[in-house]
């Protein structure tokens, strides 16, 4: 079956810009995660959602940095006002639901401020 | 604070032989732990995880060991193939929280 997609795959953007990046679940998982890694790093977690809720946000760096799950399934991050510090890969994962640790990642979209 | 690493950045294993990669953590209170592999350009894969009420796992050709008196968790994996060639990183899920913690990462090359 199908797994998890995020679009774009690449996005270049200029400081002080807003982006929002994709991610499309595996159907039928609940919980939905995004992670941000920078180069030779782990990636760090920034927000999971159960459902349409954002269970926990306390990886979100700062204000400027926003996501949303409307209908329990597409994930949008949104980052205003953007920094090159803000420059990584952004990862969103998906499980079956709370009780499921088994996290299945997307590809990543890379993010680039310049 | 929390945190999860590893004893080794790189390390280069002949086609064949049997690798072992390594992971320390710090949180006593972390209560699952996964292997997941990431190969240039693509996201984590899931290879094998382990709660901590074990201390061995296994799968097809990696063993996954648990050492919870030390926080130790090793990744073996068994024959290796080129298409073993990838970063490596361990992870792990405090319990009551859902996120995953993972380490920098090893990355493992496999020579012909």
């Amino acid at each position: 079956g199908a797994g998890v997609s995020q679009t774009p795959s690449n996005k270049v953007t200029e400081k002080g810009k807003y982006v929002e990046l994709r991610c499309d679940p595996i159907s039928g998982h609940t919980a939905l995660y995004w992670y941000r890694q920078s180069l030779g790093q782990g990636p760090e977690f920034l927000i999971y959602f159960q459902g349409t809720g954002a269970a926990d946000d306390s990886g979100l760096p700062n204000d400027r940095f926003f996501a949303v799950r409307p209908e329990g399934s597409v994930s949008t991050l949104k980052i205003q006002r953007t920094e090159r510090g803000d420059s990584a890969v952004y990862l969103c994962a998906s499980s079956l639901g709370p009780t499921s640790y088994e996290q299945y990642f997307g590809p990543g979209t890379r993010l680039t401020v310049t | 604070g929390e945190s999860v690493g590893l004893h080794l950045p790189t390390l280069s294993v002949q086609e064949g032989d049997n690798s072992i990669i390594n992971c320390a953590y710090s949180n006593s209170a972390s209560d699952y732990f996964i292997w997941y592999k990431q190969e240039s350009g693509k996201g984590p894969q899931f290879i094998i995880d382990i709660r901590s009420n074990m201390d061995k796992r296994q799968g097809q050709r990696v063993t996954v060991l648990l050492n919870k008196t030390v926080k130790h968790l090793s990744l073996q994996i068994a024959a290796t193939q080129p298409g073993d060639s990838a970063v490596y990183f361990c992870a792990e899920v405090i319990q009551g929280a859902q996120k995953l913690v993972f380490g920098q990462g090893t990355r493992l090359t496999i020579n012909p």
